[in-house]
């Protein structure tokens, strides 16, 4: 069985500072770890995925995410968050054949970015 | 051209009628899938189709039910629709094995 928690249902940051989405996750085995973005009224779109390579993995738009197997964890992260960037973001998982038919999705963080 | 495209965007209707949201992609795809998002934003998936084989089906009520005339369409039918049903509904692509899921720009549904 696997699970995925968002520790954040809502995350505001200004303009120009770091961002931090936390994301914890649970497997039974080596997982493959994924960030979506949807921006309003629109579809899901992948920002980056983990599949057991680098656990520094660089995505689109500036956003990074890491993977610590220690601690369970894939926290998203960017060094300086633009008004862009407004939307709900969510932490994937996905079973041991990283087939998408077996994704878990988290239940989203909301990410403001204020002036 | 848009990779995974789904009509209509929005989908007014009253309680007991019956209506289908219509999805395609382009991509080359041979999986295809519907989740459902409810007012949470949580995502549910409801079903996917590889080869035209339905290959999940989860706890979804059976007045739903996938049609796939071949590999680049799946469209979604909805019997009797009930206030519970209002959500938005997504299509997604992907190939088998593979991730990432390709998403639609969903279809809002609501039951009045």
């Amino acid at each position: 069985a696997q699970s995925v928690t968002q520790l954040d249902s809502h995350v505001s940051v200004s303009e120009g500072t770091p961002v931090l989405l936390r994301c914890n996750y649970s497997s039974s085995y080596s997982p493959s770890l994924f960030w979506y973005v949807q921006h309003p009224n629109k579809g899901l779109q992948l920002l980056l995925k983990y599949t057991s390579a680098a656990t520094l993995v660089k995505g689109i738009n500036g956003f990074e995410a890491e993977f610590k197997k220690s601690e369970t964890s894939f926290h998203l992260t960017k060094p300086s968050a633009h008004m862009s960037d407004a939307a709900e973001y969510f932490c994937v998982v996905s079973g041991p054949t990283g087939t998408a038919s077996k994704l878990t999705f988290g239940t989203g963080t909301r990410l403001q970015v204020m002036l | 051209d848009t990779a995974v495209s789904q009509t209509p965007k929005y989908l007014v209707t009253q309680m007991g009628n019956d209506k289908s949201i219509k999805c395609e992609q382009n991509l080359g795809h041979d999986t295809m899938y519907w989740y459902k998002q409810d007012s949470k934003k949580f995502l549910k998936i409801m079903f996917s189709y590889n080869n035209k084989e339905l290959i999940i089906n989860e706890t979804v009520p059976n007045r739903f039910s996938p049609k796939s005339p071949d590999k680049a369409h799946l469209n979604l039918h909805i019997n009797s629709l009930e206030l519970g049903d209002s959500a938005v509904y997504f299509c997604a692509s992907s190939q088998e094995g593979e991730s990432p899921l390709h998403f639609g720009n969903g279809t809002r549904l609501t039951v009045t």
